[in-house]
């Protein structure tokens, strides 16, 4: 089993829908949980940390959940600019993050 | 300011042939990750310094595959005898603290293609 794990998408959504995304990771001592976003042929960025009581940041919501090992991000009111792949990060503690293969979204006009 | 910068952007080496990846790490950040990346898939860990020692080597694939940070700055990844199945995306990234407290700054990345 991967230690973190995405639907890969492609997820088609019309612009201002609301979309979710999950991952699960299969490491019950992971400490510190990401989400990155990555656009076509540049680098991650960090986009949200994601803390136990969740956490908000304009319309990006993220979650925890540890009892089932997940995660989600929650994106409403989605813009054209949101296109990109969210990829899922999870830090076991030994300062190693691991990302998932990522889930690519892209917003139809 | 300036961020973490990777050079070359792009290489091209024939399978057999040694390459060096550079990376230059935000001013300041102590910690640094080399990270590579295949199409379709997320970045996949190799090596963790912290200063100017690893601190994590467990995602380098095998003994062809070395990296040195002997200054706590900048820091070159080094693949012997290239083979096929090395080309992908080599990411560099810096924090300034560890990953657990402080948030990847990723490079540009280099493109390796081994032909």
């Amino acid at each position: 089993r991967k230690e973190v794990e995405q639907d890969p998408g492609p997820f088609n959504v019309p612009e201002g829908a609301t979309v979710a995304f999950n991952c699960t990771y299969s490491n019950s001592a992971s400490q510190s949980f990401f989400w990155y976003r990555q656009d076509c042929r540049k680098e991650p960025k960090l986009l949200m940390s994601v803390y136990s009581s969740g956490n908000e940041d304009g319309r990006f919501t993220a979650q925890l959940n540890r009892a089932s090992q997940y995660i989600s991000l929650l994106i409403r009111d989605s813009k054209l600019s949101d296109s990109a792949t969210y990829l899922c990060v999870v830090n076991s503690g030994n300062e190693k993050l691991t990302f998932g293969t990522g889930t690519r979204l892209t917003i139809i006009p | 300011g300036a961020g973490v910068s990777q050079t070359p952007s792009n290489k091209v080496t024939e399978k057999g042939k040694y390459v060096e990846l550079r990376c230059d790490p935000i001013s300041g950040h102590t910690a640094l990750y080399w990270y590579r990346q295949s199409l379709g898939q997320g970045p996949e860990f190799l090596i963790y310094f912290q200063g100017t020692g690893a601190a994590d080597d467990s995602g380098l694939p095998n003994d062809r595959f070395f990296a040195v940070r002997p200054e706590g700055s900048v820091s070159t990844l080094k693949i012997q005898r290239t083979e096929r199945g090395d080309s992908a995306v080599y990411l560099c990234a810096s924090s300034i603290r560890t990953a657990f407290y402080s948030p990847l700054h990723f490079g540009n990345g280099t493109r390796l293609t081994v032909t």
